[in-house]
This record gives C-alpha cells, sequence and structure tokens, in this order.
C-alpha cells in the first residue's frame, strides 16, 4: 500500500521568505511525527499529532516553527521568516496507534529545505 | 541525549552475513529495543523491534542479550544495497506513552562486493 508522502522533495527559499511542507501519512494512522535532520546528523524530533490534537511542539526550534493537522490526516510545517539554519531535511512519521503502543513509526522520505 | 551506543562505521563482504552491534546498558523493563536504517537520500525505514526475545523477519534478525543491556542485528546475507546508516534505539512502549524517536549517530555499513 502507499506509504507516507511528504512534498515537496526539494524546496529552496530565500532568507526571509515563508515556506509550507506537506505529509499525508498512512490512512487510518492516528500519530504524526515531524523530524528535523541536520546533515550528517540522525533525525531530532519537533512535534507530535495524535489525529487532529498536537501533543507535543516541545522539539519545535523557535516560534517560527508551526505544524498543523487540522482534519487528524494531512499536515503541513509552516516555517516563517526562515534563517539559513534552517537547511535541513524534515521528515515526516506516522504510525497506527496511539502513542508508542509497540507499533513503528513509518516515514517519508522528507523534504530537503535549502535557504539561501 | 541518545541512549545507545553503536560503532561509528562497520564493513561486510557482500554476502556475509552483517553483524551490528548496539549497547543500551541503561534499557528500562518498558522499553523496546528498535532498529531502524536510513539509505542516502531516503527517509528511515523500519527493520525490526524486540522486547526480550529473539525475533526475525523477512529483513534481518535481532538478538537480544539475557540482561537486555545489549543487541545485535544481523543481516544474514548482505548486499550492496544494504549499505546504510543502522540506528538503534530504545523506545518507551506503554500506552499513553508518545514514543518519539531519539536518534543517535548511528552505524554506517558499507557492503564491498
Amino acid at each position: 500500500g502507499a506509504g507516507v508522502s511528504q512534498s515537496p522533495r526539494y524546496k529552496v527559499a530565500k532568507r526571509g521568505q515563508d515556506v509550507a511542507l506537506r505529509c499525508d501519512p498512512i490512512s487510518g494512522h492516528v500519530s504524526l511525527f515531524w523530524y528535523q535532520q541536520a546533515l550528517g546528523q540522525g533525525p531530532e524530533f519537533l512535534t507530535y499529532f495524535q489525529n487532529e490534537a498536537q501533543l507535543d511542539k516541545s522539539g519545535l526550534p523557535s516560534d517560527r516553527f508551526f505544524a498543523e493537522r487540522p482534519e487528524g490526516s494531512v499536515s503541513t510545517l509552516k516555517i516563517q521568516r526562515t534563517q539559513q539554519e534552517d537547511s535541513a531535511v524534515y521528515l515526516c512519521a506516522s504510525s497506527l496507534a496511539q502513542g508508542a503502543s509497540n507499533q513503528p513509526q513509518h516515514f517519508g522520505d522528507g523534504t530537503r529545505l535549502s535557504i539561501l | 541525549d541518545a541512549k545507545t551506543t553503536q560503532p561509528p562505521s562497520m564493513d561486510c563482504a557482500e554476502g556475509r552475513a552483517a553483524n551490528l552491534p548496539c549497547n543500551h546498558s541503561t534499557i528500562s523493563g518498558n522499553e523496546y529495543v528498535y532498529w531502524y536504517r536510513q539509505i542516502h537520500s531516503q527517509g528511515p525505514q523500519y527493520i525490526i523491534h524486540g522486547l526480550k526475545n529473539n525475533e526475525t523477519n523477512e529483513m534481518a534478525s535481532l538478538i537480544i542479550t539475557e540482561d537486555r543491556k545489549s543487541s545485535t542485528l544481523i543481516l544474514p546475507h548482505a548486499t550492496l544495497r544494504d549499505t546504510a546508516v543502522y540506528y538503534c534505539i530504545v523506545r518507551v512502549a506503554t500506552w499513553g506513552s508518545q514514543g518519539n524517536l531519539i536518534f543517535g549517530k548511528g552505524t554506517k555499513l558499507s557492503v564491498k562486493p
């Protein structure tokens, strides 16, 4: 079946522009996670949704980062007034059940964001 | 901080078994051991996970020591396509816990012809 889909795959923006990154999770998956991966590093947690509720946003690096999942399916990560340090790969993952519950997370291939 | 320790890199000959070690000496009783891998320019791919018992699936085997302080991921017949960074992660798995993954630096496995 279809996996987690992210778009765009690549995004180039000028410093100061706003960007929006989209994640289509696996159909029926309750939990959705966003991660940020800097070059040469492992992914780092940004935020977590259970259905439409954003239960944890402790990993968002600043108030310029905003995520939503209004209908409990598709999620959008928005970055306002982008800065060069925002350049990274942004990964989305979904899992079937609430929280951990012994269910693996399945990842998309990410959006590579480059800020000039 | 990641709760696991892995060697930064390993080599393996094509067709041979690849054995990737992981130390997780502070693992708690309610934490699973998960393995993911990440091939260049792709997202992390789930491989296998376990709590106490050894596990096997179509991709790999997971061997967990009796004291649960370390584990080994085994790729029985490595191919060039198995070249990737392999992440060992311990993850709380109780109902109601969030379960976000904490990645370390992983092991870069290079499978050579």
